[in-house]
């Protein structure tokens, strides 16, 4: 089955601890970003990645990191998560912007 | 400032009758659109899109109209069905940009 997966779903920590969300496509796709949804605000843009080793910033990059080693896998990386990166939280992929984004079931998490 | 904004937060339609979501853009560079619906715990789903060399777009009930002068685009689904209750974002791009601005979304919901 064609999906992007992202682990974890749901996930508390503490302020300044280093996380990571993984993310990982199995259609081949060369195009990955990841977006944030908050209340009112919709979906934004934090990083994507055109191909590997290929990244760019998106709308809100600040207080992430991002990485494209391998094409299948877009991780990305909270060196030191704050209250204000609580938020719901989707890797998407994409073969074309004509066809659409595949998007993940999204990880919530929440920074205390 | 968001360059996508969709006013209306919230919807409620009769089973059976017409569903019309709005959306505005800002930005005179987008020439492609999209919409996506998002079920409670999932990630958003692709729905329908239109170009900037066309007005109109029909996927079965759904329908796309796209007002370039106006900066504006409505979605209409005919006749709504309580499945179609979920929220809509819309979406929109630059050229063969991959990136994509979204509104904040409108939750839809289809009374029996």
């Amino acid at each position: 089955e064609a999906q992007v997966t992202q682990n974890p779903r749901y996930l508390i920590t503490v302020t300044g601890k280093k996380l990571t969300v993984t993310c990982s496509q199995n259609m081949n796709h060369e195009y990955m970003s990841w977006y944030r949804q908050d209340p009112g605000l919709g979906l934004r843009q934090i990083y994507y990645s055109m191909n590997v080793e290929v990244t760019d910033k998106g709308d809100v990059p600040e207080g992430y990191k991002v990485s494209r080693k391998e094409k299948r896998n877009f991780p990305l990386i909270l060196e030191s998560p704050s209250p204000n990166q609580t938020s719901l939280y989707f890797c998407a992929s994409s073969l074309s912007p004509f066809y659409g984004y595949t998007f993940g079931s999204g990880t919530r998490l929440t920074v205390v | 400032d968001q360059q996508v904004k969709q006013n209306s937060p919230s919807l409620s339609v009769q089973e059976g009758r017409i569903s019309i979501l709005n959306c505005d853009y800002t930005n005179s560079m987008f020439d492609y659109f999209l919409w996506y619906k998002k079920y409670p715990a999932e990630g958003p789903t692709f729905l329908i899109s239109i170009s900037s060399i066309k007005d109109k777009n029909e996927d079965g009930r759904f329908t796309v109209f796209l007002n370039k002068s106006a900066k504006h685009l409505s979605l209409h689904i005919v006749p709504s069905q309580p499945g179609d209750s979920a929220v809509y974002f819309c979406a929109a791009s630059a050229g063969n940009d991959y990136k994509l601005s979204f509104g904040a979304g409108t939750t839809v919901t289809v009374r029996a």
